[in-house]
């Protein structure tokens, strides 16, 4: 079993929806999520983490994040062109102090 | 200001030589990373120094050899380079070493092995 599984995509769409992202993983001790957002040919960019069940809003972005599921969750309201990425889930690994793994990446593509 | 640098952007060079990435961060963090990503955009963590001090050490080719001269910067020296090789290669930084903290990402360097 993969240790972060991410729909690859590509997951297309319409401008203006809601965008919804979802990230499983396999360490039951994993205490700190992340959401990167990479551009084609750029670096990963952080825009989202989450440490604690529940819902953590910033702007248009919600992290989702359900531990006894080990379900991780991105929504974009209000998707834009500008949103058009990969993003990749990462998580921390409970036994390295200082290591995150990440997932594969979901293709987002918005559609105007 | 770039945060968090690498040289060179691109590398295009041929099998058995060897060859060298540079990376330097400015943000004052302790720790800094080198991660691949291949064709299939997987990003895997190679190494990992805290302080100049080797922290993580995944299952990399002993021909894979990072250098860190000081906290601010990262070096990754390859031998013997092979097709598979081939990839993006990232630095990263972050401050402290729990897997907390947010790592910011060099531009990468594209290796091409021909």
């Amino acid at each position: 079993q993969k240790e972060v599984e991410q729909n690859s995509g590509p997951l297309s769409v319409p401008e203006g929806a809601i965008a919804s992202l979802n990230c499983t993983y396999s360490d039951r001790g994993s205490q700190s999520f992340f959401w990167y957002r990479q551009y084609s040919g750029k670096s990963p960019e952080l825009i989202m983490f989450i440490y604690s069940n529940g819902d953590k809003e910033d702007g248009r972005f919600t992290a989702q994040l359900n531990k006894a599921s080990q379900y991780v969750s991105l929504l974009i309201r209000d998707s834009q062109p500008s949103d058009s990425a990969t993003y990749l889930c990462a998580v921390n690994v409970y036994s390295s102090a200082s290591k995150i793994i990440f997932g594969s990446g979901t293709r987002l593509s918005i559609r105007p | 200001d770039t945060a968090v640098s690498q040289t060179p952007k691109y590398l295009v060079t041929q099998m058995g030589n060897d060859k060298s990435i540079k990376c330097e961060q400015n943000l004052g963090h302790d720790t800094m990373y080198w991660y691949k990503q291949d064709s299939k955009k997987f990003l895997k963590i190679m190494f990992s120094y805290n302080n100049k001090e080797l922290i993580i050490n995944e299952t990399v080719p002993n021909r894979f050899s990072p250098k860190s001269p000081d906290k601010a910067h990262l070096n990754l020296h390859i031998n013997s380079l092979e097709l598979g090789d081939s990839a993006v290669y990232f630095c990263a930084s972050s401050q402290g070493f729990k897997g907390d903290n947010e790592q910011f990402f060099g531009p990468g360097t594209r290796l091409t092995v021909l």
